[in-house]
């Protein structure tokens, strides 16, 4: 497994309380993404790093921010958490090729987050 | 603009008897494309991928897939299903867009495998 990891892997927290999920990365990929995944879905892309302090928003960016201050972690804030951002939130890491295409995702285990 | 459509929510297999999974897409531009499988409670894990190179793609665990451009699919197959391959399966397109790059997931498929 890419060496990829997420903290924490469950949390349980009250409508309009700050969260911060963090991933970590050991590979030093470039590309850093956090998505979060619902039923009926797939993933949806949040918000997505393209280096250091580089960052871009994804299709689902609202209520959340990022930040990306070394090239191995990318936080996910949600600045006031809503019962709808109750989901499985994935982080994940690509590299691009020489040949410039677009290479595969790594994907972290998940972090579940269930705001109440 | 980039979508990807996967034709079939749920599918059901006997053990043994051969998978499709379909799956379509649309890109204005020559797109990379992929299979992941997710396993409950698991995070995604990628079965192949498809970067412009030969058109039938071989991945892990038995699965292909084969590019045809004219029928703008990317169908995932495997001839004889393990109970093991039940588990959710996601089509991804990923190219080009203007100022950056776009990846999209396809709801995902989820296969039963019948004993």
């Amino acid at each position: 497994d890419a060496g990829i990891t997420q903290s924490p892997r469950h949390k349980v927290t009250e409508t309009g309380t700050p969260v911060t999920l963090r991933c970590h990365q050991t590979e030093n990929h470039r590309y850093m993404y956090w998505y979060r995944q619902d039923p009926g879905h797939g993933l949806r892309l949040i918000h997505y790093s393209y280096g250091v302090k580089d960052t871009d928003k994804g299709e689902v960016s609202d209520g959340y921010s990022v930040s990306r201050s070394k090239t191995e972690d990318f936080l996910l804030t949600l600045e006031s958490a809503t019962s709808s951002q109750t989901s499985v939130y994935f982080c994940a890491i690509s590299e691009r090729d020489r040949a410039n295409s677009y290479n595969e995702q790594f994907f972290g285990p998940g972090t579940r987050l269930t705001v109440l | 603009a980039q979508s990807v459509t996967q034709l079939d929510s749920h599918v059901s297999v006997s053990e043994g008897t051969p998978v499709l999974l379909r799956c379509n897409y649309s890109s204005s531009y020559s797109p990379s494309l992929f299979w992941y499988v997710q396993h409950p409670n698991k995070g995604l894990q990628l079965l192949l991928k498809y970067t412009s190179a030969a058109t039938l793609v071989k991945g892990i665990n038995g699965f292909e897939a084969e590019f045809k451009k004219s029928e703008t699919s990317f169908h995932l197959t495997k001839p004889s299903a393990h109970m093991s391959d039940a588990a959710e399966y996601f089509c991804v397109v990923s190219g080009p867009y203007t100022g950056g790059f776009k990846t999209i997931f396809g709801a995902g498929t989820r296969l039963f495998v019948k004993a």
